[in-house]
C-alpha cells in the first residue's frame, strides 16, 4: 500500500530533550515536506526536500532540522524542544514539486507535547 | 503569505449546498483543495491549473478565477461524510504550495 509513515504518533517530552520524528514513504517520491498544524493557523510548512541531499526552509523553520540521506526517509529533528513546538506534525510527499504534479500524500500525523 | 479562506466555519444540514472561497494577493499557477476529517490526515480532493477547467469530485466541484486570484469549492447536496476541515493551497511561480488556515464544515442530519 502506498503510504507515508510517521513515528512516533504521540510523544510527550520535556524542554531541551532532543527528539526525532521519522518519516518514510514507499512511493519513490522526490519531494517531501514537513508541516505543523496549530489551531487557527492551518498547515504551515517547516522544511521541504526536493530530492536526496537537497533541503530548504519553509515558512516556520526555527528550532527544527531535517536531513535527506535516502530518498524514502525525511526525519524531523528537534535539537532542543520548547513548549511552543507543541503541535501536530505532518509529513507529506509528492512525485515532484511541479505545480501540476505536487499532489501531496500525508502521513497520519505526530502529536508532540513539550512540557 | 497564506491564502485567505472564507467563511471561517460552515454549518449545514444534509442535502444543503455550500460554497467555500479562497483568495490570494499573489499571482497563482494552481489551486489545490484538501479535506481533513477529525483526527485524520489531510486528503487530496482536486487540483486546478491555470487555464484549466472546473474540476469535480463526487458532488464537490471547484473553480479557479485566475484574474481575481480566487478559487471556490462547491459542495452540492451535502452528505454527513463531507464534514471536516477544508484547506485550499496555492502555488505561485516557484511551485511552492502554501495552505490557507482552513474552514470547518459541519453537516448535520
Amino acid at each position: 500500500e502506498a503510504q507515508v509513515t510517521q513515528n512516533p504518533r504521540y510523544l510527550i517530552t520535556v524542554t531541551g530533550k532532543k527528539l526525532t520524528v521519522t518519516c518514510s514513504q514507499n512511493m519513490n517520491h522526490e519531494y517531501m515536506s514537513w508541516y505543523r498544524q496549530d489551531p487557527g493557523l492551518g498547515l504551515r510548512q517547516i522544511y521541504y526536500s526536493m530530492n536526496v541531499e537537497v533541503t530548504d526552509k519553509g515558512d516556520v523553520p526555527e528550532g527544527y532540522k531535517v536531513s535527506r540521506k535516502e530518498k524514502r526517509n525525511f526525519p524531523l529533528i528537534l535539537e532542543s524542544p520548547s513548549p511552543n513546538q507543541t503541535s501536530l506534525y505532518f509529513c507529506a510527499s509528492s512525485l515532484s514539486r511541479g505545480s501540476g504534479a505536487n499532489v501531496l500524500t500525508f502521513g497520519a500525523g505526530s502529536r508532540l507535547t513539550v512540557l | 503569505q497564506q491564502p485567505v479562506q472564507s467563511p471561517q466555519a460552515v454549518i449545514l444540514r444534509e442535502g444543503e449546498d455550500a460554497v467555500i472561497n479562497c483568495s490570494s494577493s499573489k499571482a497563482l499557477y494552481s489551486v489545490h483543495w484538501y479535506r481533513q476529517k477529525h483526527g485524520e490526515a489531510p486528503v487530496f480532493l482536486m487540483i486546478l491549473l491555470k487555464g484549466g477547467e472546473q474540476k469535480g469530485h463526487e458532488k464537490i466541484s471547484a473553480s479557479f478565477n485566475e484574474k481575481k486570484q480566487q478559487s471556490s469549492l462547491y459542495l452540492t447536496a451535502s452528505q454527513l461524510s463531507y464534514s471536516g476541515t477544508y484547506f485550499c493551497g496555492f502555488t505561485g511561480a516557484n511551485s511552492k504550495l502554501t495552505f490557507g488556515k482552513g474552514i470547518t464544515l459541519s453537516v448535520r442530519p
